[in-house]
């Protein structure tokens, strides 16, 4: 299947400080890749829709100035946490659309490794 | 609105017994429905999926799923469970078009004992 790369895996930062976290797919062109967070031991909440080439559509309740998302190119979308703060940690998740098979969108998502965010 | 519910935050089965994890859907049109398996500090990775195809669905691991829409279920079984089985399972759905926007179920935690 399609594959998808999150970088870093782990990250450790100080409050106050930005962190970014890069989004690929590897061997497939994504229009569009979606940032879910996860808290320990609950559901995968979503946070946007990174669209290339445009600006992303946030989730109700997710501040896009504190959680910027670029998609710059069909195979990186980026999330940065600025002036992160201890409850910002959090495992972050990115996934991106398979595209067409057959000519039919299946709607089947493939997901990075996840990032995990510590804030001091 | 579009939902997932999935009946038992934790599921513990012997090695050998058989799994089954519940998930309901509500709809008003037809879903895409699929799980997927989570390990500890991992991404998550897809084991089955339902596309309006046939409902009884097949995924890996021996895991199989069977969409049945009288009773907006979306069951996830295997007949028998091995010790690396223990996993995070997680139902989500979607309604097709541009958007592939999944909403996941809570999550079921399964644990294999011995």
């Amino acid at each position: 299947g399609a594959v998808v790369s999150q970088h870093p895996s782990w990250v450790i930062c100080k409050s106050g400080t930005s962190v970014k976290i890069e989004c690929r797919s590897l061997d497939f062109q994504a229009t569009t890749m979606f940032w879910y967070r996860q808290f320990p031991k609950q559901s995968l909440m979503l946070m946007a829709t990174s669209n290339e080439g445009s600006k992303a559509t946030y989730e109700q309740g997710v501040e896009k100035d504190k959680f910027l998302i670029n998609h710059a190119s069909l195979t990186l979308s980026t999330l940065t946490v600025t002036s992160a703060h201890p409850e910002d940690s959090s495992f972050y998740i990115c996934s991106a659309s398979g595209g067409a098979s057959g000519g039919t969108n299946t709607g089947e998502l493939f997901f990075g490794e996840g990032s995990r965010l510590t804030v001091l | 609105a579009q939902s997932v519910t999935q009946l038992g935050s934790h599921v513990s089965v012997s090695e050998g017994a058989l799994v089954l994890l519940r998930c309901n859907y509500s709809s008003s049109v037809p879903p895409y429905l699929f799980w997927y398996v989570q390990y500890p500090n991992q991404g998550l990775q897809l084991l089955l999926k339902y596309t309006s195809a046939a409902t009884l669905v097949k995924g890996i691991n021996g895991f199989e799923a069977e969409f049945k829409k009288s009773e907006t279920s979306f069951h996830l079984t295997k007949p028998s469970a091995h010790m690396s089985d223990a996993a995070e399972y997680f139902c989500a759905v979607t309604y097709g078009g541009a958007t592939n926007k999944l909403i996941f179920g809570t999550g079921t935690l399964l644990a294999v004992q011995p």
